[in-house]
């Protein structure tokens, strides 16, 4: 059974401090991995993707992944109110003959306090 | 405008009775995917398709059915077998031929068994 583990939180940050989410995932084959960010009562929406150990970076958003030690992390600089939302981290496994899945965490709910 | 168009928004339904809840997408995406959302939870796949005319079991398929008979509609049906379908039902879709494999979401549909 993949998983894939998030903190649900609730994450309070002040506005304009860096706000940390992190994730492990259990299957080690996994190749991708994506960010989505989904406020309530909506659907997710995607951030970020990030294939590659080390950094990337995307305006305030920086993904971080460390494959041997299973763990992606997204990092929001200068927080805003309106990042107030959960965040869903997903990892990509492949389900053979081309296809794949996306294994989702349940979301860590972050609340960016003005 | 291109997209994901999920309908209805809000769905009702009597305790015994098949629902079927509509996906269309004019992104010109080859594969589609049913997910389930329940109250602090990740999604879980239901079904997913690749092709016309193929779909394959996601990790909760039991209680529900789909066809893919066109390439931009992807509907499922929630039946009654299915023990507990109150849940937000998010309906996705990928380009088989991008560089970053991700799913963009329609908006979802909310589905409450009375």
């Amino acid at each position: 059974q993949k998983e894939v583990e998030q903190n649900s939180g609730p994450l309070s940050v002040p506005e304009g401090a860096i706000a940390s989410l992190n994730c492990t995932y259990s299957d080690r084959g996994s190749q991708s991995f994506f960010w989505y960010r989904q406020y309530s009562g909506k659907s997710p929406e995607l951030i970020m993707f990030i294939y590659s150990n080390g950094d990337k970076e995307d305006g305030r958003f920086t993904a971080q992944l460390n494959k041997a030690s299973q763990y992606v992390s997204l990092l929001i600089r200068d927080s805003q109110p309106s990042d107030s939302a959960t965040y869903l981290c997903a990892v990509k496994s492949d389900s053979g003959a081309g296809s794949y899945q996306l294994t989702f965490g349940k979301g860590t709910k972050l609340s960016v306090i003005p | 405008d291109g997209g994901i168009t999920q309908s209805p928004k809000y769905l009702f339904r009597k305790e015994g009775q098949n629902v079927t809840l509509s996906c269309e997408q004019n992104l010109n995406h080859d594969a589609m995917y049913w997910y389930r959302q329940d109250p602090g939870q990740g999604l879980r796949l239901i079904y997913y398709s690749q092709i016309v005319n193929d779909f394959q079991k996601g990790d909760i398929a039991e209680g529900y059915s789909v066809s893919r008979e066109k390439k931009e509609s992807f509907p499922l049906t929630v039946t009654s077998a299915q023990k507990n379908p109150t849940a937000f039902y998010l309906c996705a879709s990928r380009d088989l031929a991008g560089v970053g494999n991700e799913q963009f979401f329609g908006p979802g549909t909310r589905l409450t068994v009375l």
